[in-house]
C-alpha cells in the first residue's frame, strides 16, 4: 500500500451541486497532485499543491478548485457539478525539493473517489 | 496529436508469452518516464521508472529512446495475474509546469 488515503471512495451529486474531496498524503511527502479519470482514459492532470499553494495546473475551469494544508493533506472541491464531471478523482502523494521545483520523482496514488453527477 | 500515446488495445496473450508496450510522447523536453498498472476500477500502481540505460525487474524490460521519443515496456513470462490495463506516463519539464501526462492506457488480458 502507498499510505496515501482518499475519502470518500464513492459519491453521487446531482447537477449543479459543490463537492469536496480529501486525500492525505503519503508521510514524508510534500506534494499533491490531483487527477480526473473518465472511463477508458489515461488520468487528466488537474492541478499541483506544493507548500500550500497551487504549482501547476492543467486545463480545468476555475470551478475546479483546492488547497493544501500545513500538514500536506490536500481537497478537491468543484463547484457547479456537471454530467461531465463523473470519473474517478486520483490524488498522487510525492516529494518536491525545498526549491520548489516540480519533482520528478515518483508519484503514488491513492485508492481515489468515484463521483457519480446525476 | 496527444502528447503521450499509447498502442490501442487490448492484447490478447496466452500464459507464458512475451508482450510489449510502446508509447510515444511528443515533447522533446520530457523530463522523466514512468509505468504504471491500474487493475479494473483501482488506482495506478507505478511498475516502474524508466531510465535511458534501460532498466529491468523480474519478467519486466523497461527501455527508453530519447532520440526516437517512444518508451517500452516488455513483460517476459506473462501470467494470468498480468492481466491489468498499463499506463505510460511523462513529465514535463518545470519551466513547462512539470506535470505528468498519461497515455490513455493498453489493456492487457493473459488466457490460460
Amino acid at each position: 500500500e502507498t499510505g496515501v488515503t482518499q475519502s470518500p471512495t464513492h459519491l453521487i451529486k446531482t447537477r449543479g451541486q459543490q463537492v469536496t474531496l480529501r486525500c492525505s498524503s503519503q508521510s514524508g511527502h510534500n506534494t499533491v497532485s490531483w487527477y480526473q479519470q473518465a472511463l477508458g482514459q489515461g488520468p487528466q492532470f488537474i492541478f499541483q499543491y506544493y507548500r500550500e499553494e497551487e504549482n501547476g495546473r492543467g486545463n480545468f475551469p476555475p470551478r475546479f478548485s483546492g488547497l493544501q494544508f500545513p500538514n500536506y493533506s490536500s481537497e478537491l472541491n468543484v463547484n457547479a457539478l456537471e454530467l461531465d464531471d463523473s470519473a474517478l478523482y486520483l490524488c498522487a502523494s510525492s516529494f518536491s525539493r525545498t526549491d520548489g521545483l516540480v519533482s520528478y520523482n515518483e508519484q503514488f496514488f491513492g485508492p481515489g473517489t468515484r463521483l457519480t453527477v446525476l | 496529436r496527444k502528447e503521450v500515446e499509447q498502442d490501442p488495445g487490448p492484447f490478447n496473450v496466452p500464459e507464458g508469452a512475451t508482450v510489449a508496450f510502446n508509447c510515444t510522447y511528443s515533447n522533446s523536453a520530457s523530463q522523466s518516464f514512468f509505468w504504471y498498472r491500474q487493475d479494473c476500477r483501482k488506482e495506478p500502481k507505478l511498475l516502474m521508472s524508466v531510465y535511458s540505460s534501460g532498466n529491468e525487474d523480474g519478467r519486466f524490460t523497461a527501455q527508453l529512446n530519447r532520440a526516437s521519443q517512444y518508451i517500452s515496456l516488455l513483460i517476459r513470462d506473462s501470467k494470468l495475474s498480468d492481466s491489468a490495463t498499463y499506463l505510460c506516463a511523462v513529465t514535463r519539464p518545470y519551466n513547462q509546469g512539470g506535470k505528468l501526462i498519461f497515455g490513455q492506457g493498453t489493456e492487457l488480458s493473459v488466457k490460460p
